[in-house]
């Protein structure tokens, strides 16, 4: 699966949205790009996930580049209780050993007051 | 969305003791579950892809031996730290991943925190 970069950490006004960036320069035509997240002392959850096209549900907004080497979380009002570390994980829709998640070292968000 | 129960969500326990941990999913069937460890201020490491009716599959570096998986349902994985030390102290999370596609994403349990006294 390809390698995701990320910043190690981010800050951002409650309210405001927040936009979290990540490059995988590396990924194939067949590679998901995933996004989940980590409250502290929490498993994972969740968020959102996109092949090409760009996605959004009711967590956030996922923009992928044209080229998809680079793509970006937006969690459009943040909230203090979005203050978590966020993943973005690559995975390739079929040869991935199973379907597990490699996670790489991910953003710290804190979101402030 | 589906609901993966780990249990127990923190434990300790003296050198040289076993420990299990419970991983269940509630409202659907996982023909694969993964597990997890985590150290302070690290990112999640995977240990081993757990299949039912199956033996486990151990990620590089992983001793098997240490760490043992059973997979007996298709609801339930254990994860077993068998002759625990201070330094199998950690953040241990599972994950279940229903159907079975290998793209359908992946539902985490809360954890659990070991302490080896």
């Amino acid at each position: 699966d390809a390698k995701t970069t990320q910043p190690p950490s981010m800050d951002c006004a409650e309210g405001r949205a927040a936009n979290l960036p990540c490059n995988h320069s590396t990924i194939s035509g067949n590679e998901y790009v995933y996004w989940y997240r980590q409250i502290h002392s929490q498993g994972p959850q969740y968020i959102i996930h996109g092949l090409k096209n760009n996605e959004t549900n009711e967590m956030a907004s996922l923009i992928i580049t044209e080229d998809r080497k680079s793509s970006t979380l937006i969690l459009p009002h943040a909230t203090l209780r979005d203050t978590a570390v966020y993943y973005c994980i690559v995975r390739d829709r079929i040869y991935n050993q199973g379907g597990k998640l490699i996670f790489g070292q991910g953003t710290e968000l804190s979101v402030k007051p | 969305g589906a609901v993966v129960s780990q249990h127990p969500s923190r434990v300790i326990c003296k050198s040289g003791t076993s420990v299990k941990i419970e991983c269940r999913s509630l409202d659907f069937q996982a023909t694969t579950m993964f597990w997890y460890r985590q150290f302070p201020k690290q990112s999640l490491m995977l240990m081993a892809t757990s299949n039912e009716g199956s033996k486990a599959t151990y990620e590089q570096g992983v001793e098997k031996d240490k760490f043992l998986i059973n997979h007996a349902s298709l609801t339930l994985s254990t994860l077993t730290v068998t002759s625990a030390h201070p330094e199998d102290s950690s953040f241990y999370i599972c994950s279940a991943r229903p159907g079975q596609a290998y793209n359908e994403k992946l539902f985490f349990g809360s954890g659990t925190q070991l302490s080896v006294l």
